[in-house]
């Protein structure tokens, strides 16, 4: 199983750009990267998704290696509703069973 | 705008009580899911479901079952509701296998088993 590792929590100020890493040492060839976002009492919500090199959509970037053992998603200019939980994820999409959320990282953004 | 809803927000059941979580999406979706999340431990996967009528168990299928009779349905079930079932449950829903996957969550509930 792809199991992902993240930090616990990050802290934030306004305005800054704020990079969460996320180590996946065992991907296998045919596993995405997919990036989901949490507010309190609600579902996560899909971010961004990639397999390698970079991507970027108008909420976040997605920075993927060559090696493809960790990924990077970025966000830039953070505001205070940026503050949530942020799960990084790695599988081929319908092997479900191998779609693990872990803990996530909780990112605080402060005034 | 992909939409999946869950039938209740929260929900308060007794030790014992067989549960029903229903959960609805609109979108024609083929996958269907069921996640618990407590705190420390993220998302867990219960079961899921890739097709009418038919099943698979997650990673923490022990004291649920599910029921898929519609596309657009995926039940949870608590045959015997215990304490220690007291969690948030989260319904997703995703295209079809094959294709980059995003799930859709449901709002989720919060159910409280006494």
């Amino acid at each position: 199983l792809a199991k992902t590792t993240q930090p616990i929590s990050m802290d934030s100020y306004e305005g800054q750009e704020v990079n969460i890493t996320c180590s996946h040492n065992n991907i296998a060839t045919n596993d995405y990267i997919t990036w989901y976002q949490q507010f309190p009492s609600q579902g996560p919500r899909f971010i961004i998704q990639g397999y390698k090199t970079k991507v970027t959509n108008e909420v976040a970037s997605l920075f993927i290696p060559a090696d493809r053992k960790s990924s990077t998603l970025s966000l830039p200019r953070v505001s205070l509703s940026d503050t949530a939980v942020y799960y990084c994820l790695v599988g081929v999409p319908y092997n479900t069973d191998k779609l693990i959320f872990g803990t996530g990282t909780r990112l605080q953004v402060f005034p | 705008d992909v939409k999946v809803t869950q039938s209740s927000r929260y929900l308060v059941k007794r030790t014992g009580e067989k549960v029903f979580l229903e959960c609805v999406q609109d979108m024609d979706h083929e996958n269907m899911f069921w996640y618990r999340q407590d705190p420390g431990l993220g998302l867990r996967l219960i079961y899921f479901s890739y097709d009418v009528k038919m099943k698979e168990k997650g990673d923490i299928p022990e004291g649920y079952s599910v029921s898929r009779e519609k596309k657009e349905r995926f039940s949870l079930i608590l045959e015997s509701a215990s304490t220690n079932q007291t969690s948030m449950y989260l319904c997703a829903s995703s295209m079809e296998p094959g294709q980059q996957e995003t799930q859709y969550f449901g709002p989720g509930t919060r159910l409280l088993v006494l």
